[in-house]
């Protein structure tokens, strides 16, 4: 199995629509973070969270909320879509340890707003 | 702002060659630094990192650091065509801080 998985894998949706994209970790780390990806701008960050407690904005985080329920998932959601957003979304985790911490990516959902 | 810049590419290099990919940061806070690949379509998976000035090697690859210049490099020895993909270059202000990534460069082995 997996150890971040995201759901759906793929969504179509309407301008206006409430769309939530979910995340969920075996790994058992304590930070989770969600990104969007666009071509030709990499990876940009949504939002983070580095407990269940903790939430922080990142760059782009205008139009998104987030909520973390646990540990181990950790709820991205766009209240009223826009065309603009759509986009490929990436959730990645990680975890507080002595070194660089490596970030572990899901596979992403592809995101649509008709 | 925060920047990471790469050249986008295409970079081609035939078969059997060495690939050199190239990334600048802009802030001096920067601590580690991460490379990412990531093939069409699939999510990003992490080659190596490195947060000493010099050279670190694992396989055919070597990641290079220069906190002075600013500057960040991938060396890929022996390029093969599975090794055709986006490279990210991703840069960690300090420890347990956010990432900021690149915009990544398209890598492409011709056989």
């Amino acid at each position: 199995d997996a150890d971040v998985t995201q759901t759906p894998r793929n969504r179509i949706t309407k301008t206006g629509k409430r769309i939530m994209l979910e995340c969920s970790q075996t790994k058992g780390h304590d930070r989770m973070y969600w990104y969007r990806q666009d071509p030709g701008l990499g990876l940009r960050l949504i939002y983070y969270s580095f407990d269940v407690k903790d939430i922080n904005k990142g760059e782009i985080s205008d139009g998104y909320s987030v909520s973390r329920q646990a540990q181990a998932k950790f709820s991205l959601s766009l209240e009223s879509a826009i065309p603009n957003q759509t986009a490929l979304y990436f959730c990645a985790t990680s975890w507080q340890a002595s070194g660089p911490d490596e970030q572990f990516f899901g596979p992403g959902t592809r995101l649509t707003v008709l | 702002q925060k920047e990471v810049e790469q050249n986008s590419g295409p970079l081609s290099v035939p078969e059997g060659a060495i690939a050199s990919l190239n990334c600048t940061y802009s802030d001096r806070g920067s601590q580690s630094f991460f490379w990412y690949r990531q093939y069409s379509g699939k999510s990003p998976e992490l080659i190596m990192f490195i947060y000493s000035n010099g050279d670190k090697e694992d396989g055919r690859f070597t990641a290079q650091l220069n906190k002075a210049s600013q500057y960040v490099s991938l060396l890929i020895r022996d390029s093969q065509p599975s090794d055709s993909a986006t490279y990210l270059c991703a840069a960690l202000q300090w420890y347990g801080q956010n990432f900021v990534f690149g915009p990544g460069t398209r890598l492409s082995v011709l056989p």
